[in-house]
């Protein structure tokens, strides 16, 4: 089935150490999209790629990195700098965000962080 | 500051009843617009897109669309228990080429049966 697949479901991450949270897409999409939600808040954007090799900072990018090295895959690393992880982290992905614009974007199940 | 807002509710209806959510939006250019619903622990799925000024059906869910008023709603026919969800409009902004969509807080919406 076509998908995008987060992993894990959920995440404990200790004082000081990064973790990477991991998304993959078989849609043969080429937009890709990390998006943080805490309660009763709205998704906010920490990354987007819209090709392989480039990406670019969203609203939040501050603690957080990423690659994109394949167009399926589109890892998030949060860093020890990003000092309120606790959160419910989204990718998602689209066909061709371009100019244009007009691709919803679809969504995996999510990455639940918390701090130990 | 590009802006999406929504009621945040709850919004409480019976069921049968038509649940009608609304968004606005800051931006007076842009072009598509979402509607995704979220329940409780899950991530948002879509159940409607609107691009052009007017209303839109599908099944259940009718989105209305007005550019002159930066406005967009969605209107649920015949709610359902099940349909009790946070729902989150989404306004992709002119002027920001590639950029992701602006999501609105959501507004909650119970259907008691």
């Amino acid at each position: 089935d076509g998908g995008i697949t987060q992993s894990p479901k959920y995440l404990f991450r200790k004082e000081g150490q990064n973790v990477t949270l991991s998304c993959e897409q078989n849609l043969n999409h080429d937009a890709m999209y990390w998006y943080r939600q805490d309660p009763g808040q709205g998704l906010r954007l920490i990354y987007y790629s819209q090709i392989v090799n480039d990406f670019q900072k969203g609203d939040i990018a501050e603690g957080y990195s990423v690659s994109r090295e394949k167009k399926e895959s589109f890892p998030l690393t949060v860093t020890s700098a990003q000092k309120n992880p606790t959160a419910f982290y989204l990718c998602a992905s689209s066909i061709d965000q371009g100019t244009a614009s007009n691709q919803p974007q679809h969504f995996g199940d999510g990455t639940r962080l918390s701090i130990l | 500051q590009k802006e999406v807002e929504q009621n945040s509710g709850p919004l409480s209806v019976p069921e049968g009843a038509i649940a009608s959510l609304n968004c606005t939006y800051s931006d007076r250019g842009s072009q598509s617009f979402f509607w995704y619903r979220q329940y409780s622990g899950k991530s948002p799925e879509l159940i409607m897109s609107i691009y052009s000024n007017g209303d839109k059906e599908d099944g259940r869910f009718t989105a209305q669309l007005n550019k002159a008023s930066q406005y967009v709603s969605l209107l649920i026919r015949d709610s359902q228990p099940s349909d009790s969800a946070t729902y989150l409009c989404a306004v992709n902004m002119a002027n920001q080429a590639g950029t992701a969509l602006i999501f609105g807080k959501g507004t909650t919406l119970s259907v008691s049966s």
